[in-house]
């Protein structure tokens, strides 16, 4: 089983609807948990860090189910901007060890 | 300015060449980073540096070799490149004690090898 799994997609979504996608992770003891975005062509950046009680940012939601071994993305009212690929990052161990990026759910909002 | 940069941005050589990458952070972060992102878009982690110590060093072949002058600088040297080293090259750098352990990326080297 492989350590961090993402449904590569893409996603074909119409402007303004609801997107959601999951990432799962193999190692229970994973701690920190974030998503990133990557742009075509270009670099990662940090999305959001992903808390065990959920977090909000704008339009963005993600959340972490611990029992299931999973974090969520949703995306409400989408915008065209939010096409790009989105990579789950989960981090086992202390510091810099054990840091695994998905492979990436690439995103694609239709107008 | 610039967080993370690196240079070259695109590099075009031929198999068998030896050819160096190099990075520079102007975040004082302690962490810097090499990845490779295949054509798959496969991000996969190379190497980490702290405070000029190699912590994380996976399992690449041995004609990677990653070289950091200061904490500010790590530099990826390829020896004897080969067509599978085509990829994108991206340098990063974090905090290794801060608690979000965000990483800042540069722009990428676009490698292809010929």
């Amino acid at each position: 089983r492989k350590e961090v799994e993402q449904d590569p997609g893409p996603f074909n979504v119409p402007e303004g609807a609801t997107v959601a996608f999951n990432c799962t992770y193999s190692n229970s003891a994973s701690q920190s948990f974030f998503w990133y975005r990557q742009d075509c062509r270009k670099e990662p950046k940090l999305l959001m860090s992903v808390y065990s009680s959920g977090n909000e940012d704008g339009r963005f939601t993600a959340q972490l189910n611990r029992a299931s071994q999973y974090i969520s993305l949703l995306i409400r009212d989408s915008k065209l901007s939010d096409s790009a690929t989105y990579l789950c990052v989960v981090i086992s161990g202390g510091g810099a060890d054990g840091l695994t990026f998905g492979k990436g759910t690439h995103l694609i909002i239709q107008p | 300015d610039t967080a993370v940069s690196q240079t070259p941005k695109y590099l075009v050589t031929q198999m068998g060449n030896d050819k160096s990458i190099k990075c520079e952070q102007n975040l004082g972060h302690d962490t810097m980073y090499w990845y490779k992102q295949d054509s798959k878009k496969f991000l996969k982690i190379m190497f980490s540096y702290n405070n000029k110590e190699l912590i994380i060093n996976e399992t690449v072949p041995n004609r990677f070799s990653p070289k950091s002058p200061d904490k500010a600088h790590l530099n990826l040297h390829i020896n004897s490149l080969e067509l599978g080293d085509s990829a994108v090259y991206f340098c990063a750098s974090s905090q290794y004690s801060g608690p979000s352990y965000e990483q800042y990326f540069g722009p990428g080297t676009r490698l292809t090898v010929t």
